[in-house]
């Protein structure tokens, strides 16, 4: 069956730009998650959510970011005002009720220049 | 703080031979592990996990380790394929509460490289 997708896969934007990156998870999972990843480095924890509502955001590193998912199924980070800082693979995970192993997608590599 | 944390960086195997990579942990309270492998431009892709009332894990050729008296996690690959290179993570779940969900603490990599 399909696995989590996210697009694009790259994205590069200039510094102060807005961007979004979607997440769409396996059909079924009610829980979803965003980690972000730099280099050389493990993921971190970003927003989880349980359905339509984020139950734990406190890994968003400031108010610039923000994450919907309306419907309970695709999901969207929003970034504002991007900085340079922000560089680095953004990854979405699905799981099917939370407490279980998560399915990461490929990522998307977001470069601000 | 508490962080999930690697002892060795990388790894350098022949082909054929068994791999260990190590993890340790710091947070007691954590009550589910998993390992990860990540390969170049990819997601991670899920492995095998344990949960904290066990001590051994079993899957196909690799097996999972939970010492939790000295905080320690382990990831022994048999028969190591050129295949199996990869960048290894173990991650923690920290039952915060009582409520038990997925938030994972990521560790910062092992790079397993086998030799052909």
């Amino acid at each position: 069956g399909a696995g989590v997708s996210q697009t694009p896969s790259n994205k590069v934007t200039e510094k102060g730009k807005y961007v979004e990156l979607r997440c769409d998870p396996i059909s079924g999972h009610t829980a979803l998650y965003w980690y972000r990843q730099s280099l050389g480095q493990g993921p971190e924890f970003l927003i989880y959510f349980q359905g339509t509502g984020a139950a734990d955001d406190s890994g968003l590193p400031n108010d610039r970011f923000f994450a919907v998912r309306p419907e309970g199924s695709v999901s969207t980070l929003k970034i504002q005002r991007t900085e340079r800082g922000d560089s680095a693979m953004y990854l979405c995970a699905s799981s099917p009720t939370g407490i279980h192993e998560q399915f990461f997608g490929p990522g998307t590599r977001l470069t601000v220049l | 703080g508490e962080s999930v944390g690697l002892h060795l960086p990388t790894l350098s195997v022949q082909e054929g031979d068994n791999s260990i990579i190590n993890c340790a942990y710091s947070n007691s309270a954590s009550d589910y592990f998993i390992w990860y492998k990540q390969e170049s431009g990819k997601g991670p892709q899920f492995i095998i996990d344990i949960r904290s009332n066990m001590d051994k894990r079993q899957g196909q050729r690799v097996t999972v380790l939970l010492n939790k008296t000295v905080k320690h996690l382990s990831l022994q690959i048999a028969a190591t394929q050129p295949g199996d290179s990869a960048v290894y993570f173990c991650a923690e779940n920290i039952n915060a509460g009582g409520t038990s969900y997925g938030k994972l603490t990521f560790g910062q990599g092992t790079i397993l490289t086998v030799h052909p």
